[in-house]
């Protein structure tokens, strides 16, 4: 099992650009989420799905949409970078609720 | 909208000494949770608290939670290098898995 996996692993964009964050899990999990970490905030929710075919807003989702593909597949899409898009990206899954979730290992996006 | 705060958010300790990090959280839930982040990698879970009065350990970490005070404990006994790293609760206040993170504690454990 490759867990959950996150495609790039680094990105670098200039403003305005747009671009497609990918995760998979090959867990058969139900549950999949995008974070963000920033120095000093944690991580913030950005977007989730409890399920194939639902997402919903999390703390931060403004400048963001997702795409729940299908039951492995959840990718965040930025359509207009800005500089305040900067920073880590973590995809997580969890088969069901009151299970702790599995994390991939993060894009490190830059937008200049 | 729920609240997650930790504390304290750095810490700094040394061998052979116990700490405590506090998870308060500000609405009702009975299920928190705990990771570790080494510097520069993913997360990782540590322990799964469903109900009041939950109690875990493992090794030198132990954790629990009091759903009537909105709060966890993340105990640390005698502590070790390997356990630096920063330590996050996160809590799911609701039945629809969104699950909220506190800031996370930075501790650092001099040999």
């Amino acid at each position: 099992n490759a867990g959950v996996t996150q495609t790039p692993k680094f990105q670098v964009l200039k403003t305005g650009q747009s671009m497609t964050l990918q995760c998979a899990q090959d867990m058969n999990h139900n549950s999949m989420y995008w974070y963000r970490q920033d120095p000093g905030m944690g991580l913030r929710l950005i977007y989730y799905s409890a399920s194939e075919g639902t997402t919903d807003k999390g703390e931060v989702p403004n400048g963001y949409n997702v795409s729940r593909l299908n039951k492995r597949e959840f990718s965040l899409r930025l359509e207009s970078a800005a500089p305040s898009q900067t920073s880590v990206y973590f995809c997580a899954s969890r088969p069901l609720p009151y299970n702790e979730q599995f994390f991939g290992p993060g894009t490190r996006l830059t937008v200049l | 909208e729920l609240k997650v705060e930790q504390n304290p958010l750095f810490l700094s300790m040394q061998e052979g000494k116990n700490y405590t990090i506090y998870c308060n959280y500000s609405t009702t839930s009975d299920r928190l949770y705990w990771y570790r982040q080494d510097p520069g990698k993913s997360l990782e879970s540590l322990f799964v608290l469903l109900s009041n009065g939950a109690v875990k350990q493992e090794g030198r970490l132990m954790a629990s939670l009091d759903t009537k005070a909105r709060l966890s404990t993340l105990h640390i006994t005698a502590a070790v290098h390997d356990l630096s790293a920063t330590y996050f609760c996160a809590v799911e206040p609701n039945r629809d898995d969104k699950i909220i993170f506190g800031k996370g504690t930075r501790l650092h454990i001099l040999p």
